[in-house]
C-alpha cells in the first residue's frame, strides 16, 4: 500500500467511550501531523511530530492524546469527547521538518460524537 | 505569523469556461505556497507548489498558478473547467525553516453544465 492511510474511515462514539485513530505513511517521511476539519472552519493543525518527537501542540484539549511510536505510525487517542469534536480528522506527513516541503494527506476519519 | 485569505467561499463556473481562484497571503519573507484540492469525503491532494524561481507554476490536472509578490497573491487558474473539477480548493503558505502550513478557509467550486 502506498501513500498515507487512515483507519477507521468512519467512527461513531459516545461521550464516555475511548477510541483511537490510526495513521500510517509509506512514504519514508519523518514528520507527521494531525488536523481537524470542521464544517465552515479552516483546517486546524492539532499536533506535529518530527522524528517521533512532538514539536507542536496547538492548545488542543487533553481529551485528545497523540502517540507516535515510530516515523511511520501516528495515533490519536480519544476519550470523553464532546459533540463539538465531531469533524473530519486528517493525518498528513512530509519529508522532513523544514518548511517548503509539501504535506501528503490521508483520506481522513469522519468522527461523530453522540 | 503568516496568514492566507481566500476571498471567495463559493464559485460557480460553466463547464468549459476558464477558472481563477484567488489567494492572498501575508508573510514577511519569501513564502512557500501551495494549492490543494479536496473532493467530498477525501483528504487533500496537492495540485501545485511554489518555492522559488519561475513565478508561473504548472500543476496536475491542467492547473497553473502565478506568484505575484507585489500583490501578495498566488491565484490558481485553469483554462477550461471539467465537471470533475468540482471540489473544494485550499491555498496554503509555509515558512522556511518550519514544517507547518497555514491554510485558507477554502473555495468551493461548483461546475454547471
Amino acid at each position: 500500500e502506498t501513500g498515507v492511510t487512515q483507519t477507521p474511515r468512519h467512527l461513531v462514539m459516545g461521550m464516555t467511550n475511548k477510541k483511537s485513530l490510526k495513521c500510517e505513511q509509506h512514504l519514508g517521511h519523518n514528520a507527521m501531523y494531525w488536523y481537524k476539519q470542521s464544517a465552515k472552519k479552516p483546517l486546524e493543525l492539532m499536533f506535529v511530530y518530527s522524528l517521533e518527537e512532538r514539536v507542536e501542540n496547538n492548545s488542543v484539549p487533553s481529551r485528545f492524546s497523540p502517540e507516535c511510536p515510530n516515523s511511520s505510525h501516528l495515533f490519536l487517542h480519544l476519550h470523553t469527547l464532546q459533540p463539538e469534536d465531531s469533524a473530519l480528522y486528517l493525518c498528513a506527513s512530509s519529508p522532513r521538518d523544514r518548511g517548503g516541503n509539501e504535506q501528503f494527506f490521508g483520506p481522513g476519519t469522519r468522527l461523530t460524537v453522540l | 505569523a503568516q496568514s492566507v485569505t481566500q476571498p471567495d467561499i463559493h464559485i460557480t463556473v460553466s463547464e468549459g469556461a476558464s477558472l481563477e481562484l484567488r489567494c492572498n497571503y501575508s508573510y514577511g519573507a519569501t513564502p512557500y505556497l501551495f494549492w490543494y484540492v479536496q473532493s467530498p469525503g477525501q483528504g487533500l491532494q496537492l495540485l501545485l507548489k511554489y518555492f522559488s524561481g519561475d513565478t508561473l507554476v504548472q500543476g496536475i490536472k491542467g492547473f497553473e498558478a502565478e506568484f505575484k509578490r507585489s500583490h501578495s497573491s498566488f491565484n490558481l487558474r485553469k483554462p477550461s473547467v471539467h465537471w470533475r473539477d468540482a471540489a473544494e480548493y485550499f491555498c496554503a503558505v509555509g515558512a522556511h525553516g518550519y514544517s507547518t502550513l497555514t491554510f485558507g478557509k477554502g473555495t468551493m467550486l461548483l461546475v454547471s453544465p
